[in-house]
């Protein structure tokens, strides 16, 4: 039962241009979501995150947005950057104090110059 | 860089056997989660180990263990192990105060069973 959805396994992007990551989850508890990026060889790094009683989370060229009523957030960059290119993970936590971290497959983003 | 390390990066195995991967959490965390990253998958949470006792596991079967030292070091045991059991596996220490905005992943340990 996969709970959070990753649908696109790779996006494109010229540089300069706004990348958008979407991310879709099934599971009302969850309170809050994040994004990771992860380059080869490395662990996941933390990006940005937003709790699920906001819709909107800005931090420099990354802004968040949540639609709980869709179920459905998604990374903003603008502009992008040939160092943005990496594997993009979305997670969210369950509520209620849970520990874990549910993760999405991931979207390989590629930023072309 | 995250301060958090994982030993060793690379490792091989035969099925049947026993392994242990080893974290180090970043200094001031004391707790520690583990997650298995399966090829072309996101990863997914093995336990979390807060103050030397399990706090939650995932959908893993008992012959995944674990332990947390004093000083918030941990060890991932896989025993008899499978041929699914090869995996990206990765350590994420926090404070328990925290949201996951606080977790920080070590590099990982590649395990390759054959």
């Amino acid at each position: 039962d996969q709970q959070v959805k990753q649908n696109s396994p790779s996006l494109s992007v010229q540089e300069g241009r706004i990348s958008i990551l979407n991310c879709d989850y099934t599971n009302s508890m969850f309170d809050y979501f994040l994004w990771y990026k992860k380059y080869p060889a490395e662990g996941p790094t933390f990006l940005i995150s937003i709790s699920s009683i906001k819709d909107k989370n800005e931090d420099g060229r990354f802004t968040v947005f949540l639609n709980k009523s869709a179920k459905h957030l998604s990374l903003h960059i603008v502009p992008s950057q040939p160092g943005d290119s990496a594997v993009y993970f979305c997670a969210a936590r369950g509520g209620q104090g849970a520990q874990k971290l549910v993760f999405g497959q991931g979207t390989r983003l590629t930023i072309n110059p | 860089e995250t301060g958090v390390t994982q030993s060793p990066t690379h490792l091989i195995k035969t099925r049947g056997q026993q392994v242990t991967l080893r974290c180090s959490s970043q200094s001031g965390h004391n707790t520690v989660s583990w997650y298995q990253q399966a090829l072309g998958q996101g990863p997914q949470f093995i336990f979390q180990y807060y103050r030397e006792e399990e706090n939650g596991r995932g959908n893993f079967p008992p012959r995944f263990s674990g332990l947390q030292f004093p000083n918030y070091s941990s060890e991932l045991n896989v025993n008899a192990l499978e041929l699914d059991d090869s995996a990206l596996y990765l350590c994420a220490s926090s404070s328990r105060q925290g949201t996951y905005t606080e977790a920080f992943f070590g590099q990982g340990t590649r395990l390759t069973v054959v």
